[in-house]
């Protein structure tokens, strides 16, 4: 297997403007993970779905996040509109039941 | 809640040199435990886990042992390489059926020629 797909691995974006990260899990992993990664705030559970359904999203900081799972081979973090504040690394993770977490290379999103 | 607390970083050695870095945590029950290594430019990768009381994980000469007694997963190496420079989380899954870790806040480790 390839392990978790993300792509881009780097997004420069201006403030205002939409950013979609995309992130395509391990085959047969039913959880599926997005983390923010900074210095300031370390690493932060922002949303996880299992079997495709949102459950906990109470880590999105705000409503210009959003994120969808269509199926059980891809999933979106979309922000809009984007701010500076929103610079970090993000990384997807997936999981089979009990096991350990899979994570993805990250996105380097910065926003100018 | 659940919470895992590690030492404060970075932590400088020499190749060579033995090492520890610290992990306590707060649980109710049994968690599961782990170490995940960050290798600069990269995501987290499963390092070693231990599921129960006295449990010992091991791997690439890293080892961490469970001990409910001390609520403790402390991880150790007796001859670190450069190569292990990188930063280190220690994370938790509680025992309640729930498949979200916790993680620490990670430590940074650089090893010296």
């Amino acid at each position: 297997d390839a392990g978790v797909i993300q792509s881009p691995r780097h997004e420069v974006t201006e403030m205002g403007q939409e950013v979609t990260l995309r992130c395509k899990p391990i085959s047969g992993h039913d959880y599926l993970f997005w983390y923010r990664q900074t210095m300031m705030r370390g690493l932060e559970l922002l949303i996880y779905f299992n079997n495709n359904v949102p459950i906990d999203d109470s880590g999105m900081p705000e409503d210009r996040f959003s994120a969808k799972m269509p199926n059980a081979s891809f999933s979106t973090l979309k922000i809009q509109p984007s701010e500076p504040r929103d610079s970090a690394v993000y990384f997807c993770a997936s999981t089979l039941s009990g096991g350990p977490q899979f994570f993805g290379p990250g996105t380097r999103l910065t926003v100018l | 809640g659940d919470s895992v607390t590690q030492m404060e970083g970075p932590v400088t050695l020499s190749e060579e040199a033995f090492l520890t870095i610290n992990c306590t945590y707060t649980a109710t029950g049994y968690p599961s435990l782990f170490w995940y290594v960050q290798y600069p430019g990269e995501g987290l990768q499963l390092l070693l886990k231990a599921t129960k009381a006295d449990d010992k994980g091991s791997n690439k000469g890293f080892e961490a042992t469970y001990r409910k007694e001390t609520t403790s997963f402390h991880l150790e190496k007796g001859s670190v390489q450069v190569s292990d420079s990188a930063v280190y989380f220690c994370a938790l899954r509680g025992a309640g059926g729930s498949y979200i870790p916790t993680f620490g806040r990670g430590t940074s480790l650089i090893v010296h020629p």
